[in-house]
């Protein structure tokens, strides 16, 4: 079964306007964390965003925000006033395990469109 | 953020020849580094995870001999393709934890595109 769903393969969203990119999960474990990773087509993988297990108020940075429904087990990543510059590949990741066998695991990615 | 060196971006090499790849934590101590793999239009694929000082966890159907890991130090792991073949080419890329600290996410190398010709 798959631990990271990323149901959208690609998306476009205009300039200056929002974006929310899906992210469902699935694991026993009552501690792990979710990511977000943005990779240009230059390769590199630049962190976005954390939200941990038990955090109880949904993570932000910047124009990052992560909606996080833990009944749900969805991670969503919300994109405010998209920018050129974010077109880009995204990956939901999660880290789940215990101190020593931490292990992160990505979904399949989503490829965001900004479009002037 | 914490940085990650990988080394090198790019490197073409001939069938049968082994490659070394190298990846470095420059500003913190990484306990566990992980390895991936990523073909075209392709998610990360995990296929090690080093912690420094022991022998690596293999992902299952990921040839131990073949992909060779070492962590010999905080700052260093390398990972070594041997008999490198065509089958070999792909997109390679460490993260790097410091779990014993207050670093949460996993840092990543720029990646390393094998071509093996």
């Amino acid at each position: 079964a798959q631990k990271i769903t990323q149901t959208q393969p690609g998306m476009f969203v205009q300039e200056k306007e929002a974006v929310t990119l899906d992210c469902t999960y699935d694991t026993s474990d009552p501690s792990y964390g979710l990511f977000w990773y943005k990779q240009p087509s230059s390769g590199e993988m630049i962190f976005l965003i954390y939200q941990g297990s038990y955090d109880q108020q949904n993570a932000t940075e910047g124009r990052y925000s992560l909606n996080f429904q833990k009944a749900r087990k969805s991670a969503n990543l919300v994109i405010s006033a998209s920018q050129l510059g974010d077109s880009a590949m995204y990956f939901c990741a999660m880290r789940e395990g215990t101190s020593g066998t931490y292990k992160y695991i990505f979904g399949t990615g989503t490829r965001l469109k900004v479009l002037a | 953020g914490a940085v990650v060196s990988q080394h090198p971006s790019r490197v073409i090499c001939k069938s049968g020849t082994s490659v070394k790849i190298e990846c470095r934590s420059l500003d913190f101590q990484a306990t566990t580094m992980f390895w991936y793999r990523q073909f075209p239009k392709q998610s990360l694929m995990l296929m090690a995870t080093s912690n420094e000082g022991s022998k690596a966890t293999y992902e299952q159907g990921v040839e131990k001999d073949k992909f060779l890991i070492n962590h010999a130090s905080l700052t260093l792991s390398t990972l070594t393709v041997t008999s490198a073949h065509p089958e070999d080419s792909s997109f390679y890329i460490c993260s790097a934890t410091d779990l014993g600290g207050v670093v949460t996410e996993a840092f990543f190398g720029q990646g390393t595109r094998l071509t093996v010709v």
